[in-house]
């Protein structure tokens, strides 16, 4: 297993327009949690699932995110009608359900809104 | 609001220098706490976890100590060295919602030649 990927890397879009970035986790996690982080700022919880089920959803997840696990597998995160603010590293995590083993990362999506 | 202190902000130490980054919380119902190191535009690598019942851990040149009576961690990296320089980041979970992470603002560490 190598561990938690995300796609793409980075991210151009124009203001306005929607984007989608995808996370796979550890294929023996069944939690999966999605991360934005600011420049300067530590990682802000925006979702989580356990196996395809979204359990938990931050207020800073306004109605233009939304965020699916379809089979309990990979996740993907979409951002409707991107604004400038939307710029941010957006990290996936996952982990066992005992999360006494704590999270692994992936690399993150980089977003900016130009 | 859990809040995750992380003091100094930055820190700049010559190669060989042992030294100790802090981390401090409000709540003391943790779950557990992590440290991680992110790399400039990179994702998180984890370096330690510790549980709610540990007093610290160690791995390698690093040793992490809890202290939840006073709502405090600290990282501990001996001997640095030039490839430490990054950014270290601390991160709680709690007792009653261990669902996610609360981080801290990170050190950002530059280790000179």
């Amino acid at each position: 297993d190598t561990g938690v990927s995300q796609d793409p890397r980075h991210k151009i879009t124009k203001r306005g327009q929607n984007v989608t970035f995808r996370c796979d986790p550890i294929s023996e996690h069944n939690r999966l949690y999605w991360y934005r982080q600011t420049l300067g700022q530590g990682p802000e919880f925006l979702t989580y699932f356990q196996n395809e089920a979204q359990l938990e959803k931050s207020r800073l997840l306004s109605d233009r995110f939304s965020a699916e696990r379809p089979k309990g597998s990979f996740s993907t995160l979409e951002i409707q009608r991107t604004e400038q603010g939307d710029s941010a590293m957006y990290l996936c995590a996952s982990s066992w359900e005992d999360r006494a083993y704590g999270y692994t990362f992936g690399s993150g999506t980089r977003l900016t809104v130009v | 609001k859990q809040e995750v202190t992380q003091i100094p902000a930055a820190l700049s130490v010559p190669e060989g220098e042992n030294l100790v980054l802090n981390c401090s919380f409000t709540d003391s119902a943790i779950y557990n706490l992590q440290w991680f190191r992110q790399d400039p535009g990179k994702g998180l690598t984890s370096l330690l976890l510790i549980q709610s019942s540990q007093r610290e851990q160690t791995s390698g040149r690093l040793n992490a100590s809890l202290d939840k009576s006073s709502g405090r961690s600290t990282l501990y990296i001996a001997a640095s060295q030039p490839g430490d320089s990054a950014t270290y980041l601390c991160a709680i979970s709690l007792k009653y919602n261990f669902n996610k992470f609360y981080f801290g603002s990170g050190t950002k560490l530059n280790v000179k030649p």
